[in-house]
């Protein structure tokens, strides 16, 4: 166990609609940062947030939001869906922004129709 | 452009055997690399890091290594176990600025046969 949460644990959404996601880093861990994992394909880098900023952006439209709150909770916003956007989604938190191990929760297995 | 390569895609061994699972990258910028493994549906479980500055990391059965100059890093395993089978994952640690993000392989599923 990681100590990294996140919620819900699958999902089901229509095109166009809105979803998010959420994310609980372990205690103390100041950055989290989220990756999109779509069916056979390694994790790819959607945004990072430290101390409630964001902190760098992968390849990924603005329709991709996110939010870091104080307690250590964080949320991934994605508007508009699209077919393309069913994945699993993982948040990862680690101590500091620094090359220290990242910590990934179990992620969210998000299904666009 | 950062990419990381895994090969083989896919492997299937006998218990017991001793295996190499391979990841090379194109950006000896890289600072860090991880090994992840990951069982179907699930998230990520962190195997070993190896630090920049480290040629090598050793937990149990597993010893990674990592040699920037050539781009290469080696997960090895020894005397595979069925619990074993899982993807195993590589990304490297890159610097976008003030930001360290992984960028990860596309993995080598691992099938252990009893």
């Amino acid at each position: 166990e990681t100590g990294v949460t996140q919620s819900p644990t699958h999902l089901i959404k229509t095109r166009g609609q809105q979803v998010t996601l959420r994310c609980s880093s372990q205690s103390g861990h100041n950055t989290v940062s989220w990756y999109q994992q779509a069916l056979g394909q390694g994790p790819q880098f959607i945004f990072q947030y430290y101390r409630e900023e964001e902190n760098g952006r992968g390849n990924f439209p603005p329709r991709f939001s996110g939010l870091q709150f104080p307690n250590y909770s964080s949320e991934l916003n994605v508007n508009a869906l699209e077919l393309d956007d069913s994945a699993l989604y993982l948040c990862a938190s680690s101590l500091e922004l620094s090359t220290d191990t990242q910590y990934f929760g179990p992620g969210t297995r998000l299904t666009v129709l | 452009k950062q990419e990381v390569t895994q090969i083989p895609a896919a492997l299937s061994v006998p218990e017991g055997e001793n295996l190499v699972l391979n990841c090379s990258f194109t950006d000896s910028a890289i600072y860090n690399l991880q090994w992840f493994r990951q069982d179907p549906g699930k998230g990520l479980t962190s195997l070993l890091l190896i630090q920049s500055s480290q040629r090598e990391q050793t937990s149990g059965r597993l010893n990674a290594s990592l040699d920037k100059s050539s781009g290469r890093s080696t997960l090895y395993i020894a005397a595979s176990q069925p619990g074993d089978s899982a993807t195993y994952l590589c990304a490297g640690y890159y610097s976008g600025g003030s930001n360290y993000k992984l960028t990860f392989g596309k993995g080598t599923l691992l099938t252990v046969n009893p």
